[in-house]
C-alpha cells in the first residue's frame, strides 16, 4: 500500500512569490492534516479536514495561507505572497477517522526555502 | 495550555546502556500520548501510544500523571534506534501538539 505522496519534495523560491504544496493521502482516509515543521521544532498542526471541509484551521495565517480539498481525497496547501519566515518542511498526514486512538500517517514533508 | 515539553536536545550513548527519553506535558484535560520516532531519510511514524500499553522495539513509556510525564525508555539500546524521537499529545482527541524532539544517538 502507497502511502502519503507529497510533492514536490523541495521548493525554491523568492519572497512575495506563490507556492504551493500537493498531498495525496492514503486511500481511505478521511482526515487529513498539514503541519509546519520549523528548523529544531516539532509540527505544528495548521489544518485539519474531515473529508472535504475543514474543521481545525485555526492555526493557519489566513493572509497569506490557504488550502482546499476537493472531493474529499487530494489536497493543496498554497502561501502567496511566500515570506522569508515561511521557510520550513511542510508536512502532510493522514488517518483512517478523526480521534486520539487513530495513527497518524505522514508522507515525507515538502522543505521550502525562501530566498 | 497545552504543551509537551522535551529537555534534552540530543541524547548520547553507547549500545547496551539504557535509554529514557524525557517527556513532559501541561493538559487540564485527560491526556492522550504518543512517541512518535523519524529515523533517518523515513518519514515520521508512531511508535507508540499510552492507552495501548505496549512495547515496540522494546521500548516502553508510562504515563504518570502526577508527575504529568510520559517517558520513553528502553533497557538496552541499539545502533538502529538511533533517531529522532518526538513526545505528542492528543487534545480533544483530534489535535496532536508536538514537542521538539530529542536526537538519540547510539554510538557502537
Amino acid at each position: 500500500e502507497a502511502g502519503v505522496v507529497q510533492s514536490p519534495r523541495y521548493k525554491i523560491i523568492e519572497k512575495k512569490q506563490p507556492v504551493a504544496f500537493w498531498c495525496n493521502p492514503i486511500s481511505g482516509h478521511n482526515t487529513l492534516y498539514w503541519y509546519l515543521q520549523n528548523l529544531g521544532q516539532g509540527p505544528e498542526l495548521l489544518i485539519r479536514y474531515e473529508n472535504e471541509e475543514a474543521v481545525d484551521d485555526s492555526q493557519l495565517p489566513k493572509d497569506r495561507f490557504s488550502a482546499e480539498r476537493l472531493k474529499g481525497v487530494d489536497s493543496t496547501l498554497k502561501i502567496q505572497p511566500a515570506e522569508l519566515g515561511d521557510s520550513a518542511v511542510y508536512l502532510c498526514a493522514s488517518s483512517p477517522d478523526r480521534g486520539a486512538y487513530n495513527e497518524q500517517f505522514f508522507g515525507p514533508g515538502t522543505r521550502l526555502t525562501v530566498l | 495550555a497545552q504543551r509537551v515539553t522535551q529537555p534534552e536536545k540530543l541524547l548520547s550513548v553507547f549500545k547496551g546502556a539504557p535509554v529514557e527519553l524525557k517527556c513532559n506535558y501541561s493538559y487540564s484535560g485527560s491526556p492522550e500520548l504518543f512517541w512518535y520516532v523519524q529515523y533517518s531519510r523515513q518519514r515520521l511514524q508512531l511508535l507508540l501510544r499510552h492507552i495501548s500499553r505496549e512495547s515496540i522495539k522494546g521500548f516502553t513509556a508510562d504515563l504518570n500523571k502526577g508527575e504529568t510525564s510520559f517517558h520513553l525508555k528502553k533497557p538496552f539500546a541499539q545502533e538502529e534506534d538511533s533517531a529522532m524521537y518526538y513526545c505528542a499529545l492528543s487534545v480533544n482527541t483530534d489535535k496532536l501538539i508536538f514537542g521538539t524532539g530529542t536526537r538519540l544517538q547510539v554510538f557502537p
